[in-house]
């Protein structure tokens, strides 16, 4: 069965530089989704993207963050200026459709660690 | 604004047996759809079950079932027969029905433990 994925699986950085986490979704899917999931706390919505724009975002998705398609086949989530608080496990996933009923499929996650 | 509450951090069953996992949410929608997902250690989320609110009829797929009560604004998951393979922790999350919001919003989560 296709599978969402995600590159690097844990990634340490220090406070200050920037991280890019890179996911590869399903290959006919054409809605790309980030999640965060801080730990102990919720997963929580960051943004999707369609159509090589962002569709929508939450308020933790701000200036700090950017998201980009740089090929037919990555999805990658750039943090500009990473701060203690990013470090949280961060999803990616696909759907065929932005159907509410369309099941979204995740990745494995990637462990980001600001030091 | 949507909110999914799981009241239950733990859970615990012995194999075999059946377990209920508890879900309530919050929203001024009358369509939307809802969601179990299992995160094994493995951490990739995978979909258990979903339940259209327009639909009375309550989803199942194999062991797995849900009893969703609108009017309660509740939608727990049974799981009957468990298996150690169903170790993982377990998210409720909600979907509006197409529309402005494409987003899952999740709730904290279950840790369910299946004992031998």
């Amino acid at each position: 069965e296709p599978e969402v994925t995600q590159t690097p699986s844990h990634q340490v950085t220090q406070m200050g530089q920037e991280v890019i986490l890179r996911c590869v979704p399903i290959s006919n899917h054409l809605y790309f989704y980030w999640y965060r999931q801080i730990l102990g706390q919720k997963v929580e919505f960051l943004v999707s993207f369609y159509n090589n724009e962002i569709s929508e975002k939450s308020e933790i998705f701000d200036d700090q963050f950017s998201v980009e398609r740089p090929d037919g086949s990555n999805f990658t989530l750039k943090i500009r200026s990473t701060k203690l608080e990013d470090s949280a496990m961060y999803f990616c996933a696909s759907s065929d459709s932005r159907a509410g009923g369309s099941p979204l499929h995740f990745g494995n996650g990637t462990r980001l660690t600001v030091t | 604004a949507q909110t999914v509450t799981q009241s239950q951090p733990e859970m615990s069953v012995q194999e075999a047996e059946t377990v209920t996992l508890s879900c309530t949410y919050d929203t001024s929608e009358s369509d939307y759809y809802l969601f179990w997902y299992k995160q094994p250690p493995s951490r990739q989320m995978i979909l258990v079950i979903r339940q259209e609110a327009y639909k009375q009829q309550n989803a199942t797929e194999n062991r797995f079932s849900v009893n969703f009560q609108k009017a309660a604004k509740s939608f727990s998951l049974k799981i009957s027969d468990s298996q150690l393979g169903d170790a993982a922790m377990y998210f409720c999350a909600f979907r509006n029905y197409g529309g402005s919001q494409g987003n899952l919003i999740f709730g904290k989560g279950t840790k369910l433990s299946v004992k031998p």
